[in-house]
Order: structure tokens, then sequence, then C-alpha cells
């Protein structure tokens, strides 16, 4: 079965120190990962995704992740936080065979 | 192009009642989901469809019924409220299978059964 891990539940950073919040995976074949972002009230939104090629993968609002297959790790990083970053941060994994599992997800908190 | 829309905002139901959270995607997209965020916890999956007419339970199916008869529309029904589906709920669309696929989502209903 597939399964999603975020180790960090609360992370807080002061603003425009550097960022990284853990994602590990369990699945059997190659997976699918995505990062999204929830920001208070609202809804998910995606950040970045890998499929293939490149590990390094960069997304929207200066966020890049990095595919380790040897570690079964996909975590997500930002070299300066702005307080408008303070939200939770859902790691999700999935493969062909249809659907998505979220990880309990982790909370950012910025300090000015 | 509204996205994926979802009414009510809140509700409050009283044990027993029953109650449809509704949900509207303009986006043409042929699978839609239906997901439950507890506090603290991830995104659980009530059930999905893969397109109209098709649907199939997710992980946590018991007390919830969904229809498709529409691409656009994937409403859920509550029948019986209880506390224990006190929670925050989302719905979801995405083109294909959203195992290899980014999910829409909407803003949620929070519903609290007391």
């Amino acid at each position: 079965a597939q399964s999603v891990t975020q180790p960090d539940i609360h992370i807080t950073v002061s603003e425009g120190a550097s960022l990284e919040l853990r994602c590990n995976y369990s699945y059997g074949a190659t997976p699918y990962l995505f990062w999204y972002v929830q920001s208070p009230g609202q809804g998910l939104q995606l950040l970045l995704k890998y499929f293939s090629g490149d590990t390094l993968v960069q997304g929207i609002k200066g966020f890049e992740a990095e595919f380790k297959r040897s570690q079964s790790s996909f975590n997500l990083r930002k070299p300066s936080v702005h307080w408008s970053d303070a939200a939770e941060y859902f790691c999700a994994v999935g493969g062909s065979a249809g659907k998505s599992t979220f990880g309990d997800g982790t909370t950012l908190t910025v300090k000015p | 192009n509204a996205g994926v829309t979802q009414t009510p905002k809140f509700r409050i139901l009283k044990i027993g009642q029953s109650m449809t959270l509704q949900c509207t995607q303009d986006m043409n997209h042929n699978y839609m989901y239906w997901y439950r965020q507890d506090p603290g916890m991830g995104l659980k999956l009530i059930y999905y469809s893969v397109g109209a007419g098709i649907t199939d339970k997710g992980e946590v199916p018991n007390g919830y019924n969904v229809s498709r008869s529409t691409t656009e529309d994937f409403p859920l029904r509550l029948e019986l409220a209880a506390p224990s589906q006190t929670s925050v709920y989302f719905c979801a669309s995405s083109w294909v299978a959203g195992g290899t696929d980014t999910q829409y989502f909407g803003p949620g209903t929070r519903l609290t059964v007391l």
C-alpha cells in the first residue's frame, strides 16, 4: 500500500531564512509526487509535481523539491521564506493505479 | 472560469439529519473526488468518480453516498449525520487519474454535527 510520512508537524522559521520540509513516501513502483499548499480557510493548491526526468523540480512561489529514490524522499525547499508562505503544506504520492495518498501535513509559521 | 465550487461553506447539523454537499467544476474534468480533512490530519478519500455515471469508494465511504449524473456535478450525500462526520470536506477534480495528475480543489465545506 502507498503511504506518505511528513515527520514535522509544525515548523517555525524567521522571515528570510531558508526552509526545508521533509516528505518520505512508500510506493511499489515509480511514484508520482506532489506538494500542495493550503492557506487558512482555503482549498489545496499545487506547488509542484514530479513524474520523471530531472530530480530537482521547480514550482511556483520560488519553491523547489528534490526527488531522491534511494531515500524515498521528496523534500520541499525554499531559499528565503516570506511571511506570506505561512500555511499548511501537504506531500502526496500517487501512480498509474489511480489515487493519491496525502501526508498529514506540516504547518509553517513565519516569524517577523 | 470558476474552477471547483462548493456549497455551502458552513453547516451545522443535528445528529440523525441528512444533507447534500454540492460540488461543481467548469473545467470539463473527467475525474472528481470527495475528501474529508480532520484536524491535524491529511486528506482521506471518501468517494471518487472517473466520469458521469461511474463512482467508486475511497478509504472512508461509510455514512456517505454520491452520484454523478453530469460531468460538472458531483454531490455528496450524508445520511443520518453522526458527530464522527464533523470535518472539513473538499471536492477536487482532475483531467486524468488523480494519482498521476494535478488535482484542483474547491474551498471546502466546514460541517459540524451536534
